[in-house]
């Protein structure tokens, strides 16, 4: 079992739509939790950052984490066809590896 | 700043040849990471150096793969001798605090 899974997808839907991507996770030792976002033929780029659980949120988006259940979420509300991308997951515990899902692809559709 | 750079941006040689990445993290940064990305796996952590000194190198898959970081501007992968399976984008990645910044990979392609 990997430690961390994703559906890799693809996910489409309409603009304007609400999108959810999610992780779930094996590790009770992770305790940063990071989304990224990877447009085609470029490198990840982080979108949120969370510590523990909890909700953040940062305009359009929403990041959320429940550790007693091991599952993360992002929240993209309003979505945009510039939304399109790939979204990885990503957590770590004390040490400096980041483990990575697998990713999901997301198209928006105009 | 320019971002992590990473050199080549594409790459295409024939099985067995050696074959060398090239990155230049962010100024300051003291973490520097090397990932792989494949469809079939996704992201994979390499190895990884903390002001210049290797910390964990489990990730390198096999002893074809070595990667070395002789100051704090510059990091190289090397895989010799490359073979088909090598085929995969290669990312280098800096740290500062919690971000990690990724460049834009080094696609290789191995015939």
């Amino acid at each position: 079992q990997k430690e961390v899974e994703q559906d890799p997808g693809p996910l489409s839907v309409p603009e304007g739509a609400i999108v959810s991507l999610n992780c779930t996770y094996s590790n009770s030792a992770f305790q940063y939790f990071m989304w990224y976002r990877q447009y085609s033929r470029k490198g990840p780029e982080l979108l949120m950052y969370t510590y523990s659980s909890g909700n953040k949120e940062d305009g359009r988006f929403t990041a959320q984490v429940d550790k007693s259940s091991k599952y993360i979420s992002l929240f993209i509300r309003d979505s945009q066809p510039s939304d399109s991308a790939t979204y990885l997951c990503a957590m770590r515990g004390g040490a400096q590896k980041l483990v990575f899902g697998q990713g999901t692809r997301l198209t928006i559709n105009p | 700043d320019a971002g992590v750079i990473q050199s080549p941006r594409h790459e295409v040689t024939e099985m067995g040849q050696e074959v060398t990445l090239r990155c230049k993290p962010i100024s300051g940064h003291d973490y520097l990471f090397w990932y792989r990305q494949t469809m079939m796996r996704g992201l994979e952590l390499l190895i990884y150096f903390n002001n210049n000194v290797p910390i964990d190198d489990s990730g390198m898959p096999e002893d074809r793969f070595s990667a070395k970081m002789p100051n704090a501007s510059f990091s190289t992968l090397k895989i010799q001798p490359s073979e088909p399976r090598d085929s995969a984008v290669y990312f280098c990645a800096s740290r500062f605090w919690d971000t990690i910044y990724f460049g834009e990979g080094s696609w290789l392609t191995v015939v």
